[in-house]
């Protein structure tokens, strides 16, 4: 089972500001993967990457942008925040081994509210 | 476009009970099935999965049942207990994806 961290945990800030939220797994995973989720809905993935240096879009868009430098780090950046992006930003990690059956583990996420 | 359903957003059950919490999905090239379980304030945790090729897993008090006929699959849990509340999201994979596609979950209530 995966150690993955997310940080903050909770975020109020105001519109404009520039926001990164942090994300590390322990597990030395390739595969990590950034999820925004409202209340009440479904799980929308915006980011992945599959390895240093590899970051790509998902299926949802994003005014989001993502940096892969490090195995183990996966930050997800908003330049200028506004109350739109108010949600839950789930991050998650799994390993290469399998391809699409690998088991993602998913950090406990970032509440982020723009006020 | 909503390719995974959960269409009961909450379920009560007495502990001891059977839960049996369902999944439908539209995609035909979902190939790989997995329920992950959630409490509030923290991430998903991975539960159970299925693929394709069977019809039914087991993990203990967890089995999923998959009818891909019907592209329909369930989670039962026996005995419930009142740890099980939770919500807990049905999700699929197609063989040539990455992402995980999350129905809207179930709230999962166990009473004593």
């Amino acid at each position: 089972e995966a150690d993955i961290y997310q940080t903050p945990r909770y975020l109020v800030i105001g519109t404009g500001k520039k926001i990164t939220l942090e994300c590390s797994q322990t597990m030395g995973h390739d595969k990590m993967y950034w999820y925004q989720q409202d209340p009440g809905m479904e799980l929308h993935l915006i980011h992945y990457s599959y390895g240093v240096n590899s970051t790509e879009k998902g299926d949802l868009s994003s005014e989001s942008t993502v940096s892969r430098i490090r195995t183990e780090h996966f930050p997800l950046t908003l330049e200028s925040a506004r109350p739109s992006h108010t949600s839950q930003y789930l991050c998650a990690s799994s390993e290469s081994t399998g391809g699409y059956t690998d088991t993602q583990y998913f950090g406990p996420g970032t509440r982020l509210t723009v006020l | 476009d909503q390719q995974v359903k959960q269409n009961s957003p909450s379920l009560s059950v007495q502990e001891g009970r059977i839960s049996i919490l369902n999944c439908d999905y539209t995609n035909s090239m979902f190939d790989y099935f997995l329920w992950y379980k959630k409490y509030p304030a923290e991430g998903p945790t991975f539960l159970i999965s299925i693929s394709s090729i069977k019809d039914k897993n087991e993990d203990g008090r967890f089995t999923v049942f998959l009818n891909k006929s019907a592209k329909h699959l369930s989670l039962h849990i026996v005995p419930s207990q009142p740890g099980d509340s939770a919500v807990y999201f049905c999700a699929a994979v197609a063989l040539s994806g990455y992402a995980l596609n999350f129905g809207k979950g179930t709230s999962l209530l166990v009473t004593p």
